[in-house]
């Protein structure tokens, strides 16, 4: 199976700054990269998916890119709402596997 | 609307079968391009890919657990049932299914767009 590797695990930030995460698989996996959002007790939410596009309705301070093994989501001005774990997942290859989640917290 | 929604036990004893139904509303699972998934999360920890079914009825499981999975799908009644055999402790979860859909011709990006709420699941004796 493709493994995901996310880094950092933990993010401390504030309202405003510029957040990185990073996904990186253990094999090639082109563009098949999705993002999910998830807040406490509550399902996941889907950001990017083929790597960089857009889902209908996520604000435009989230972005996505790369390809082949190494890919990021960019939140370019953390928002008050935008506290909560990140996920990456690879839809390349059975079996889909995720990353073990990125937590955005209030610094 | 697109909705799905996941019901079953909350708690089963080591060693019997789960059985999770997703009832899905505002799709058909005869549409092209749309599948139903399933993906577990045990608490404080990360996602896990259990399964998905295809419209047309095309299926496939995670590597780890395919020999305890069956995914199947009743397209009168809009449900997709998820069954796991010998359960255990640490098979303890929140269970989600999803709606997934795809673009591309010969290559195939899907995603995830639409996730029921969950459903927990405790094994214990």
């Amino acid at each position: 199976d493709i493994q995901l590797t996310q880094s950092p695990s933990f993010v401390s930030a504030s309202v405003g700054d510029r957040v990185t995460i990073t996904c990186r698989a253990s094999q090639g996996i082109t563009s098949y990269l999705a993002w999910y959002q998830q807040k406490p007790g509550k399902a996941p939410k889907l950001l990017i998916y083929a790597a960089s596009v857009l889902q209908s309705g996520v604000p435009s301070r989230f972005s996505g890119s790369g390809s082949g093994t190494e890919f990021t989501l960019t939140i370019s001005s953390l928002q008050p709402e935008d506290f909560a774990s990140y996920y990456c997942q690879q839809v390349k290859s059975y079996s889909w596997t995720f990353g073990q989640g990125t937590k955005v917290e209030i610094k | 609307q697109v909705t799905l929604k996941e019901s079953g036990p909350v708690l089963v004893k080591p060693t019997e079968t789960l059985t999770l139904t997703c009832t899905v509303s505002g799709f058909s699972l005869n549409n092209d391009r749309m599948g139903v998934t399933w993906i577990r999360q045990p608490p404080g920890k990360a996602l896990e890919w259990l399964a998905i079914i295809f419209s047309n009825d095309e299926k496939s499981y995670s590597t780890s657990l395919k020999t305890r999975l069956s995914i199947s799908k009743d397209t009168s009644k809009s449900q997709v049932v998820l069954s796991m055999t010998n359960m255990d402790p640490v098979d303890t979860a929140t269970y989600y299914c999803a709606r997934v859909q795809w673009f591309g011709t010969y290559f195939f990006y899907y995603y995830l767009d639409v996730w029921g709420e969950g459903t927990t699941v405790t094994v214990s004796s």
